[in-house]
């Protein structure tokens, strides 16, 4: 019944490694993001993708790469992972059009050592 | 997106009506008024939108200033449930260039018992 679903919940990994974070939503929808929420709790949009194109790339370092096989689903890659990089990464979906209201998924924390 | 000012935290008692504010002086006239919140450690959750007229849903009621340059979620009867941070955010729904939602700082409101 999740709506926007993610995985794994908690990541902990080395420096320097590379990872992946997974995202579903059931709810039909035609637009996928990823946000990152650092450790000052700002939130701040990453990527969006309408009908598996790419279409916001917010300046978000190229270690980074979603990929959206499709409608359904919009993972992110992270190569070479830095301290930095340490967040909780939120994915979330919308529908294109009129209210355009997002469904958020519970939220990946990632720690990098 | 217009920018929204919105106080740092609020403290309200379990039962009672909890109105939060947010000025958005700048609006333009397409920009609609979101709210959505974040209960610590979740995904941030849609809440309501409107674009001049007062809405209500089963979350909540939204109240716009006839000049649009403010205005005030209200939460009838908060829980302790209802202790979040809380975003105002005015953006203009479902344009191909705003695939994406700007958080501020957002309210942090605290239900007491």
């Amino acid at each position: 019944d999740t709506a926007v679903s993610q995985t794994p919940k908690y990541l902990v990994t080395q420096m320097g490694n590379d990872k992946s974070i997974k995202c579903e939503q059931n709810l039909g929808h035609d637009t996928m993001y990823w946000y990152k929420q650092d450790s000052k709790k700002f939130l701040k949009i990453m990527f969006s993708y309408n009908n598996k194109e790419l279409i916001i790339n917010e300046t978000v370092p190229n270690r980074f790469s979603p990929k959206s096989p499709d409608k359904a689903h919009l993972n992110l890659h992270i190569n070479s992972l830095e301290l930095g990089d340490s967040a909780v990464y939120f994915c979330a979906s919308s529908q294109a059009g009129l209210g355009n209201e997002q469904f958020f998924g519970p939220g990946t924390r990632l720690t990098v050592l | 997106d217009a920018k929204t000012t919105q106080p740092t935290s609020m403290d309200c008692a379990e039962g009672r009506a909890a109105n939060l504010p947010c000025n958005h002086s700048t609006i333009s006239g397409n920009e609609y008024v979101y709210w959505y919140r974040q209960i610590h450690s979740q995904g941030p959750q849609y809440i309501i939108h409107g674009l001049k007229n007062n809405e209500t849903n089963e979350m909540a009621s939204l109240i716009i200033t006839e000049d649009r340059k403010s205005s005030t979620l209200i939460l009838p009867h908060a829980t302790l449930r209802d202790t979040a941070v809380y975003y105002c955010i005015v953006r203009v729904p479902g344009a191909s260039s705003n695939y994406k939602l700007t958080f501020g700082k957002g309210t942090l409101l605290t239900v007491n018992p």
